[in-house]
């Protein structure tokens, strides 16, 4: 079975701070990657799908990268808005669409 | 608009049932897989259960395969999972998702129900 291994686990930034979470797989799933935030207490908000494609109505300040096996997520300057976990799924297959362990943005 | 309103959830004592559905509106709810994922207190997310819109196709994680049974009503825009043999660590947060189809993810999801299993 294909695993997904985000790092970091935690990451302390300040508003304005450029950051970038990497999500790597076990085995190669093309593009078939999605990112997710999740803040406390709601359900997760889909951000970005097919690896980069920007879903509707999130901010330009998001964006993603990569194929294959490594795949990063990037917040150009971080918004009081964006601390929150952060998760990426692998979105090939209905047989096993599992997620990343999260990577949490905290305030520095 | 879409909107995915789950069922209450509750507590449930080891080796119990629960059942949990998950009303859809706002789309054409035969033609959509559906999802439920899963959040334990502190944890990240666990996908749990997949059915395509016809409920043709059913996809399992290994933690609940042969617990857990994921049916949907087309007629009735409700997707539904019931939940056997519970075990102490099956609480969590469950939450109902629509698949995007050419978006690649979860556009939508339910607001959460909690599922507590405890004696």
């Amino acid at each position: 079975d294909i695993q997904l291994t985000q790092s970091p686990s935690t990451l302390s930034a300040s508003v304005g701070d450029r950051v970038s979470i990497t999500c790597r797989a076990s085995q190669s799933i093309s593009n078939w990657l999605a990112w997710y935030q999740q803040t406390p207490g709601k359900a997760p908000k889909l951000l970005i799908y097919k690896a980069s494609t920007l879903q509707s109505g999130v901010p330009s300040r998001f964006s993603g990268s990569g194929s294959g096996t490594e795949f990063t997520l990037t917040i150009s300057s971080l918004q009081p808005d964006d601390f929150a976990t952060y998760y990426c799924q692998k979105y090939n297959s209905y047989s096993s669409l599992i997620f990343g362990g999260g990577t949490k943005v905290e305030i520095k | 608009e879409v909107q995915l309103v789950e069922s209450r959830g509750g507590l449930v004592q080891p080796g119990g049932s629960l059942r949990l559905s998950c009303e859809a509106s706002g789309f054409t709810f035969s033609v959509y897989a559906m999802t439920w994922v899963r959040q334990a207190p502190g944890r990240g997310l666990e996908w749990v259960s997949t059915i395509t819109g016809s409920g043709g196709l059913i996809y399992y994680a290994d933690s609940v395969r042969g617990r857990f049974t994921i049916s949907r009503d087309n007629s009735k825009n409700t997707l539904y999972l019931d939940m056997n043999s519970l075990r102490a660590e099956d609480t969590a947060i469950y939450y109902c998702a629509k698949d995007g189809k050419a978006v690649a993810g979860f556009e939508s999801w339910g607001q959460g129900s909690l599922v507590t299993v405890s004696s």
